[in-house]
């Protein structure tokens, strides 16, 4: 079955770069997505890639995917303290927009 | 806009006891979805809709019933709550399934 795999945790220095790494399973996924979720509340979506890609820059955020391992990673530029929360990777496999999340990692940005 | 709204922020039920989750958008969306999140797990999908009228089964239905009598409104129905459905409930909707809006969840407790 679908499964999305996550690390849990990642710790970094303030303004250094973060890398978010995740894998899944089903090639069949139409778009890949990345979500954040800060203590207490919903989850904000950053940005979502479609799986013809292999990049999509958006400001500090750079996606990466591979097709090939089934690999996803968000990578932050300059992270800084107020991006630390737990992201989250997920993958739409098929239509109605249903998507399977990973468990999260939580990314603690340190002063 | 409110964007996705949900009711209530909080409850404790006892076991056995049944409840109604309310989720609401105002943004005219045709897709919306309940996911359950549990400690250290991302998002499981309980059910969703894909428009007015309709709904259909996700990962993790079972205790859990659904209605989308109006386009903007999703309810999550518990006959007979149990310990297991402890978790925090987060509503989402979409206009075109790729991009989902989460509301800011609810905390539920069954004792």
């Amino acid at each position: 079955g679908e499964d999305v795999e996550q690390s849990l945790f990642l710790s970094v220095r303030e303004g250094d770069s973060s890398v978010i790494n995740c894998t899944y399973t089903d090639s069949s996924s139409t778009y890949l997505y990345w979500y954040k979720q800060e203590p207490g509340a919903g989850l904000q979506l950053l940005t979502y890639i479609f799986s013809n890609m292999d990049m999509k820059q958006d400001q500090r955020l750079t996606v990466l995917l591979n097709k090939k391992d089934k690999h996803l990673s968000l990578r932050i530029a300059d992270t800084q303290t107020g991006d630390s929360a737990i992201y989250f990777c997920a993958e739409q496999y098929n239509q109605g927009g249903k998507l399977i999340f990973g468990q999260g990692t939580e990314l603690s940005v340190k002063p | 806009n409110a964007g996705v709204t949900q009711t209530p922020k909080f409850r404790v039920l006892k076991t056995g006891q049944s409840m109604t989750l309310l989720c609401a958008q105002d943004m005219n969306h045709e897709y919306m979805y309940w996911y359950r999140q549990d400690p250290g797990m991302g998002l499981r999908l309980i059910h969703y809709s894909v428009g007015e009228g309709t709904t259909a089964k996700g990962e993790v239905p079972d205790g859990y019933n659904v209605s989308r009598l109006k386009k903007q409104n999703f309810l999550l129905g518990l006959e007979s709550a149990a310990p297991s459905q402890t978790s925090v409930y987060f509503c989402a909707s979409s206009s075109n399934s790729i991009e989902q809006f989460f509301g800011p969840g609810t905390r539920l407790t069954v004792l």
